[in-house]
């Protein structure tokens, strides 16, 4: 079955620690997308990326990175500097316009990451 | 401010019941999009229905109602005769030059 795949489904991230979100997908999508969602907020869009080895920033992108090696991975790094990493993180991808054309989005399960 | 509002937090409800989601959105731009998705507890949000400024046809799929009205700004979404399993988060989108989602509802449908 064509989808996205999120791991781990859980992660706790130490004092200092950078940590890294996986997101693959085999849906031949151009482009991706990391979003945070925080209890009682919306999505916010972290980073994006509409093509192998470019991506931009989203709404909040301070204290994370991202690369775009290839076509089907795009890797979320949470980095000591985001103070407050604590939320659900969803990986997303659409063929390539995105919600500009009215495309749909399509959405993996999440990582959940706390700090211990 | 916020772009995209969607006033309930919660609704519980008894399964048969119908249940209706608010959504009003605030846009200055006079073509847009507006999306809503379903976040089952497994997490990952699923498309539902999408609606351009220029259709304002509203839509029944299945136990899913849609109704856009532009004059005030409301892409509501109705469930009806609901199930336990339409239990998620619901969220409304607005694309303009950019994706905004609301904060989402909890529906939660007991038995």
């Amino acid at each position: 079955d064509g989808g996205i795949t999120q791991s781990p489904k859980y992660l706790f991230r130490k004092e200092g620690q950078n940590v890294t979100l996986s997101c693959e997908q085999n849906l031949n999508h151009d482009a991706m997308y990391w979003y945070r969602q925080d209890p009682g907020q919306g999505l916010r869009l972290i980073y994006y990326s509409q093509i192998v080895n470019d991506f931009q920033k989203g709404d909040i992108a301070e204290g994370y990175s991202v690369s775009r090696e290839k076509k089907e991975s795009f890797p979320l790094t949470v980095t000591s500097a985001q103070k407050n990493p604590t939320a659900f993180y969803l990986c997303a991808s659409s063929t390539g316009q995105g919600a500009k054309s009215g495309e749909k989005l399509f959405f993996g399960s999440g990582t959940q990451l706390s700090v211990l | 401010a916020q772009k995209v509002t969607q006033a309930q937090t919660e609704i519980s409800v008894v399964e048969k019941e119908d249940v209706t989601l608010d959504c009003v959105y605030e846009t200055r731009d006079t073509t847009y999009y507006l999306f809503w998705y379903k976040q089952p507890p497994s997490g990952e949000l699923v498309f539902l229905i999408r609606r351009n400024s220029f259709d304002e046809q509203n839509e029944i799929s299945g136990r899913y109602s849609w109704n856009f009205q532009k004059s005030t700004s409301s892409f509501n979404f109705t469930i009806t005769a609901s199930q336990v399993v339409d239990s998620a988060v619901y969220f409304c989108a607005l694309y303009d030059y950019k994706l905004s989602f609301g904060a989402g509802t909890t529906v939660t449908v007991r038995a």
